[in-house]
């Protein structure tokens, strides 16, 4: 089962920033915070992920609490083709374990 | 950026028929996976498969499914008597090894459905 819990739904205006959250209580120190996003009914779209630090990438970035129990994905300037679901998976970073995807967050991008 | 490319698009099979589902994942890729997506809820895992053979599987993975890497570039994905309950979205994937880190890349699936 997922280890995180999301809001099922936000909105978000065309140009603004998205700031989507995420919490992670039971986080272990060898586990990374992963965000994938589906756009309607395509397959899953790697967005970024991290372990301690902040990071950012072309497509977003990524906020985690120094006690690492949650996370926010920015989305800096939000467009009409940012609307999808967007999940937050914690995952360890070694081997082979699968991702395990929850409900994520249905954002929704209003012009 | 490369792509993993599924094949049909779209399957439309009989209850009880046998299905093969194609992926074809990025060419310097080691690790592959079956997913899948009932309408409506969740991505499920299905399968990952590493070194010619299961590395793990869901629950949902029973006898009627298998998956092979028959020539070194297709990966596919049989079910061997098709239920109602198989209609559904699969999402065939695929990363490198380099440190169980790096992303993992989806195909855009195969909507199969069973009448």
């Amino acid at each position: 089962d997922a280890k995180t819990t999301q809001p099922p739904s936000m909105d978000c205006a065309e140009g603004r920033a998205a700031n989507l959250p995420c919490n992670h209580s039971t986080i272990s120190g060898n586990e990374y915070v992963y965000w994938y996003r589906q756009i309607h009914s395509q397959g899953p779209q790697y967005i970024i992920h991290g372990l301690k630090n902040n990071e950012t990438n072309e497509m977003a970035s990524l906020i985690i609490t120094e006690d690492r129990k949650s996370s926010t994905l920015i989305l800096p300037h939000a467009t009409l083709r940012d609307t999808a679901v967007y999940y937050c998976i914690v995952r360890v970073a070694s081997g082979n374990t699968p991702l395990v995807f929850g409900k994520g967050t249905r954002l929704s991008v209003i012009a | 950026e490369p792509e993993v490319t599924q094949t049909p698009s779209h399957q439309v099979t009989q209850m009880g028929q046998e299905v093969i589902l194609r992926c074809v994942p990025i060419s310097n890729h080691l690790y592959f996976y079956w997913y899948r997506q009932i309408l409506g809820q969740k991505v499920e895992f299905l399968v990952s498969f590493y070194n010619n053979e299961i590395s793990e599987k869901s629950e949902i993975f029973d006898d009627q499914f298998s998956v092979e890497r028959p020539d070194g570039s297709n990966f596919t994905l049989k079910i061997r008597s098709t239920k109602l309950e198989d209609s559904a979205m699969y999402f065939c994937a695929s990363r490198t090894q380099r440190g169980g880190n790096e992303k993992l890349f989806f195909g855009s699936g195969t909507q199969l459905s069973v009448l």
